[in-house]
C-alpha cells in the first residue's frame, strides 16, 4: 500500500499528556499538510511542510501544537499539554508538488484524539 | 469566515436515480474547485476536480458544473450506487496559494435500495 500512513490510528490521553502523530507521505511525495476535523465541521488546515520546512503553519494554534518534517522519517504533529478542546480527527494528506487541481492532495486515514 | 458552504448536511437518493450535491463558494478568486469522499474511520479521497475556467468537469458517473456568475458548483452522480454512501466535501485552495484547502462542512449522501 503505497498510501498516505498515519500512526496510531487511535490515540487517548489524559489532560497535561503530550499527544504525537505520524504521518509518511505517499511515495514520491515531499508535501505535507496536517489538517483538523472536528465532529461535525469540515477539515481545517493546519500546517504545511517540506523536508525540513515548515512552509505555512497559519492554521495551527499558537501554543502547544508544533510540527515537523525531517530529512528522514515520518511527518511529526505534536500536541503538548492537551485539553479536552484537542479531541478531533486529525489527517495528514500528500501532495508531489505544491497541491494543484490536476495534482490534489492525498489524504491518510486520519489519528482520532481522544482526551479524557 | 466560511468561504466555502455546504448548506445541505443529508441527502437521501434511491439507487439508480440522480445525486445532486451542492456548494456556494464566496471568494471569486479561487482557481479551481475539488470534490472529496469520506466514508467513516477513513481519509478523504479525491473524486473530481475543475478549472475556474471551465463550466464542467466528466468522469465517468460523476460530473461537476461551476456557475462562476452563481458562486455555485454541484457535483452530480448518475445513476447512484449504494456505495456511493458518503459524506461528499467541496474544497478549493485559500487564495494566493495551492498549499492549503479550505473545505465545506459536508453533504452526507445515503442512497437507497
Amino acid at each position: 500500500n503505497a498510501g498516505v500512513m498515519q500512526n496510531p490510528r487511535h490515540l487517548v490521553r489524559r489532560r497535561g499528556q503530550e499527544a504525537r502523530l505520524r504521518c509518511s507521505p505517499m511515495k514520491g511525495h515531499s508535501h505535507v499538510y496536517w489538517y483538523r476535523q472536528l465532529p461535525e465541521e469540515g477539515l481545517k488546515f493546519m500546517v504545511y511542510l517540506q523536508k525540513e520546512n515548515i512552509i505555512d503553519e497559519s492554521g495551527m494554534p499558537k501554543e502547544r501544537f508544533s510540527a515537523e518534517f525531517p530529512k528522514e522519517g515520518p511527518s511529526i504533529l505534536r500536541i503538548q499539554q492537551v485539553v479536552r478542546g484537542d479531541s478531533a480527527a486529525y489527517f495528514c494528506a500528500s501532495s508531489p508538488r505544491q497541491g494543484e487541481g490536476n495534482q490534489p492532495q492525498h489524504f491518510g486515514d486520519g489519528t482520532r484524539l481522544s482526551i479524557l | 469566515d466560511q468561504q466555502v458552504k455546504q448548506n445541505s448536511p443529508s441527502l437521501s437518493v434511491q439507487e439508480g436515480r440522480i445525486s445532486i450535491l451542492n456548494c456556494d463558494y464566496t471568494n471569486s478568486m479561487f482557481d479551481y474547485f475539488l470534490w472529496y469522499k469520506k466514508y467513516p474511520a477513513e481519509g478523504p479521497t479525491f473524486l473530481i476536480s475543475i478549472s475556474s475556467i471551465k463550466d464542467k468537469n466528466e468522469d465517468g458517473r460523476f460530473t461537476v458544473f461551476l456557475n462562476k456568475s452563481a458562486k455555485h458548483l454541484s457535483l452530480h452522480i448518475v445513476p447512484s450506487q449504494p456505495g456511493d454512501s458518503a459524506v461528499y466535501f467541496c474544497a478549493a485552495p485559500y487564495t494566493g496559494t495551492a498549499s492549503k484547502l479550505t473545505f465545506g462542512t459536508g453533504t452526507r449522501l445515503q442512497v437507497t435500495l
